[in-house]
């Protein structure tokens, strides 16, 4: 079983903050994936990391594969950041399979 | 043009009652999922299909079945709805090493 923690749990914000989710797991993994879902509902997939750091905008991704850690890194937010980001880890299992497994997300609000 | 499309967007229906959310990517994955989010918002797997092979079969109900007719369609079948079984639905698709595309989700409701 792969434990995977989010911190923090809620997150409020003034516009322009810099912005760090962490995502932390407890067993070796092939790949992780953040996600945003607005408050509409739909899921985005931002990044998938199985080493280093990705840059997508103003989002950083970044994971430290020893460590068991990852953050996501919004710079300059901004309202329209505001969403519940996932992280969820793709973990092998044994024999052929692999899992996802999923935190519980955080919820970020960007107050303008 | 959606990658993954989802049908219906809204499901309400009986208890007891036998239905099925369809599910279609056109990006040539060939893997697709299901997940559910309950009402707390916490997404959970619930199955995956490579190559119409189920690969990951989390511990859900067996009153869910996932149906690969080929490649690009993954339904979700369930039979005999229960309260708890109301959610949203998401269907996702992915290849290889590349990240997961999410369908726009099938709300569910069990009166």
């Amino acid at each position: 079983k792969n434990e995977v923690e989010q911190s923090p749990q809620n997150l409020t914000a003034q516009e322009g903050e810099f912005i760090t989710i962490n995502c932390s797991y407890s067993v070796g993994i092939s790949a992780l994936h953040w996600l945003q879902q607005h408050p509409g509902g739909g899921i985005v997939s931002l990044f998938m990391l199985s080493s280093g750091k990705k840059k997508h905008g103003r989002l950083i991704a970044t994971i430290n594969i020893q460590e068991k850690h990852s953050s996501l890194h919004i710079t300059a937010s901004h309202p329209r950041d505001s969403a519940v980001y996932i992280c969820a880890v793709r973990w092998y299992s044994g024999g052929s399979n692999y899992k996802l497994t999923f935190g519980k997300g955080t919820l970020l609000t960007v107050n303008p | 043009d959606t990658a993954v499309s989802q049908t219906p967007k809204y499901l309400v229906t009986q208890m007891g009652n036998d239905k099925s959310i369809k599910c279609e990517q056109n990006l040539g994955h060939d893997t697709m999922y299901w997940y559910k989010q309950d009402s707390k918002k916490f997404l959970k797997i619930m199955f995956s299909y490579n190559n119409k092979e189920l690969i990951i079969n989390e511990t859900v109900p067996n009153r869910f079945s996932p149906k690969s007719p080929d490649k690009a369609h993954l339904n979700l079948h369930i039979n005999s709805l229960e309260l708890g079984d109301s959610a949203v639905y998401f269907c996702a698709s992915s290849q290889g090493s590349l990240a997961l595309i999410f369908g726009p989700g099938t709300r569910l409701t069990v009166l």
